[in-house]
C-alpha cells in the first residue's frame, strides 16, 4: 500500500514532442504529488507538484494530470528537448502537521529526448 | 554557494570498516532527510530530523546506521562494519516546514562503494 508505480522504465521522444510518464498509487491517504528530475551525478531536483484537490497543473512546459479516482498521475513535457534528459521520479506522501511527510518515490523513468 | 552540501562526494571502503558521511543543510531550513538511491532505483526514505529531533526511521535503518543532527545544524549519517549491500548513493535533503507543499532540497550525494 506504500508504493508508487512507475511507467515507462525508459522513454525516448524526437524533440518537440511531448513525453508523458505515469505513476500510480495505492495509500488513498497521500495528499502530495511531486515529480522529481534527476541529472547524472546530481541530487533530485523539484520540477513540479500537486495535490489531490485539482485534476491539473501546468508550470511551463509541464503538466501534471491528477486522476483521484483511480489513483494516477502523470508528467507531461511538451515541446520536449534535449536539455530534458534526465531521470524522472515521481513521488507521494501524506502530510502530517508538525512532523514533516517522508516521500515515496517511483522506479524511475530515464527519457531521452533525440535532437 | 546556498544549496545543500555532502561530503564526501564518493567514499571507498573495505567492508566491515565504519564510514561517515556529513550533510550541510540549506540554512534556515529546519528539517533534514536521510534517503538512499541504488542504481536504477528511486531514493528510499531512511531517516529524519525536524530541528535535533530525529522523528522517524525508516525499518532499512539497521541498527548498524546511525544519524545525527547536534544544535539542528549539519548532519551525520555513520554506517558500522561496513558490508558490500550497503554500496549506494546516500542523499541528503532540508526543507523549511510548510504545512501544506513541503519541498525538499537534496544534495548531489556521497557515493559509498564497500568491497
Amino acid at each position: 500500500q506504500q508504493q508508487v508505480k512507475q511507467s515507462p522504465q525508459s522513454l525516448i521522444v524526437q524533440k518537440g514532442g511531448i513525453s508523458i510518464i505515469n505513476c500510480a498509487y495505492e495509500n488513498t491517504a497521500f495528499d502530495y504529488f511531486p515529480w522529481y528530475q534527476q541529472f547524472p551525478g546530481k541530487g533530485p531536483a523539484l520540477l513540479i507538484a500537486i495535490r489531490p484537490d485539482v485534476s491539473e497543473k501546468k508550470e511551463g512546459r509541464f503538466t501534471i494530470s491528477f486522476n483521484k479516482s483511480a489513483k494516477q498521475f502523470s508528467l507531461h513535457i511538451m515541446d520536449s528537448q534535449p536539455g530534458d534528459s534526465a531521470t524522472y521520479f515521481c513521488a507521494a506522501t501524506r502530510y502530517l502537521y508538525n512532523q514533516g511527510g517522508k516521500l515515496i518515490f517511483g522506479q524511475g523513468t530515464e527519457l531521452s529526448v533525440k535532437p | 554557494d546556498t544549496g545543500v552540501s555532502q561530503d564526501p562526494r564518493h567514499k571507498i571502503t573495505k567492508r566491515g570498516q565504519n564510514v561517515t558521511f556529513r550533510c550541510d543543510p540549506i540554512s534556515e531550513h529546519n528539517r533534514l532527510y536521510w534517503y538512499r538511491q541504488t542504481l536504477g532505483q528511486g531514493p528510499e526514505f531512511l531517516t529524519y530530523f525536524q530541528n535535533e529531533a530525529q522523528l522517524e526511521k525508516s525499518r532499512l535503518l539497521s541498527d548498524r546506521f546511525s544519524a545525527e543532527r547536534p544544535k539542528g545544524s549539519f548532519s551525520t549519517l555513520e554506517i558500522q562494519r561496513t558490508e558490500q549491500g550497503d554500496s549506494a548513493m546516500y542523499l541528503c535533503a532540508s526543507s523549511l516546514e510548510d504545512s501544506l507543499n513541503e519541498k525538499l532540497f537534496f544534495g548531489s550525494g556521497t557515493q559509498l562503494s564497500v568491497l
